[in-house]
């Protein structure tokens, strides 16, 4: 099974100020057919399901803030808002859509300082 | 609109069994892959099962191999989870999530919670 190593646990960030969350998988998940990583981010708000943000490691699903960005190198990945906004409280999840079991971080909770 | 509706969530003892349903609609619910993800209370998200598009390939996570069954019905847009010998580990909310590799279309949940 490919493991999902992210950092840190909790965060917390001032209104305005960026955020920064990362992820790692324990090995490649490099698609070989349009060469792009097999990388997904999800928020997650109390009470919610989880939404999808982030999805080929760096495309930003419809809909979805543009101060929210993706980026990879390897097998490290990092998700960005840049500017924190009071409804960014939420738990983020990183997660490989590469191979089953698909397989979650075990997500980090995004304060307000 | 996109919709994905569980039902056939509750309390059930351990070792019984319960049947999980997931009603499609807003989507062209034959194209997509299907997907069982579930949250135990205060934890995070676990993926359980998926289905391709007709229904003849599935794959399981080792925790629910051979005691959980995924099936679907395209003629009813509707995604099914036979889950038996339940555990109380198996305690979680089951999100429904239509994919396109990515987990891009996700219902509210149902809750499951097994206890004697």
């Amino acid at each position: 099974d490919i493991v999902m190593t992210q950092s840190p646990e909790s965060l917390a960030v001032s209104l305005g100020e960026r955020a920064t969350i990362n992820c790692r998988s324990s090995q490649s998940v490099l698609y070989s057919s349009n060469n792009k990583n097999k990388l997904a981010w999800y928020q997650q708000k109390p009470g919610q399901p989880p939404k999808l943000l982030i999805y080929w490691a760096s495309t930003r699903e419809s809909g979805v803030p543009d101060r929210f960005s993706g980026s990879e190198s390897g097998t490290d990945f990092t998700l960005t808002i840049s500017s924190l906004q009071a409804e960014d409280v939420a738990v983020y999840y990183c997660q490989q859509y590469y191979s089953t079991p698909y397989t979650f971080g075990q997500g980090t909770k995004l304060e307000i300082k | 609109e996109v919709q994905l509706v569980e039902s056939g969530g509750g309390l059930v003892q351990p070792g019984g069994s319960l049947r999980l349903s997931c009603a499609a609609s807003g989507f062209t619910f034959s194209s997509h892959w299907m997907h069982w993800v579930r949250q135990a209370p205060g934890k995070g998200l676990v993926w359980v099962s998926r289905i391709d598009t007709d229904g003849r390939t599935t794959n399981y996570a080792d925790s629910v191999k051979g005691r959980f069954t995924i099936s679907r019905d395209n003629a009813k847009n509707t995604m099914y989870l036979q889950m038996n010998s339940l555990r109380a580990e198996d305690t979680a909310v089951y999100y429904c999530v239509g994919s396109e590799f990515y987990l891009g279309k996700w219902g509210q949940g149902t809750l499951v919670t097994v206890s004697s």
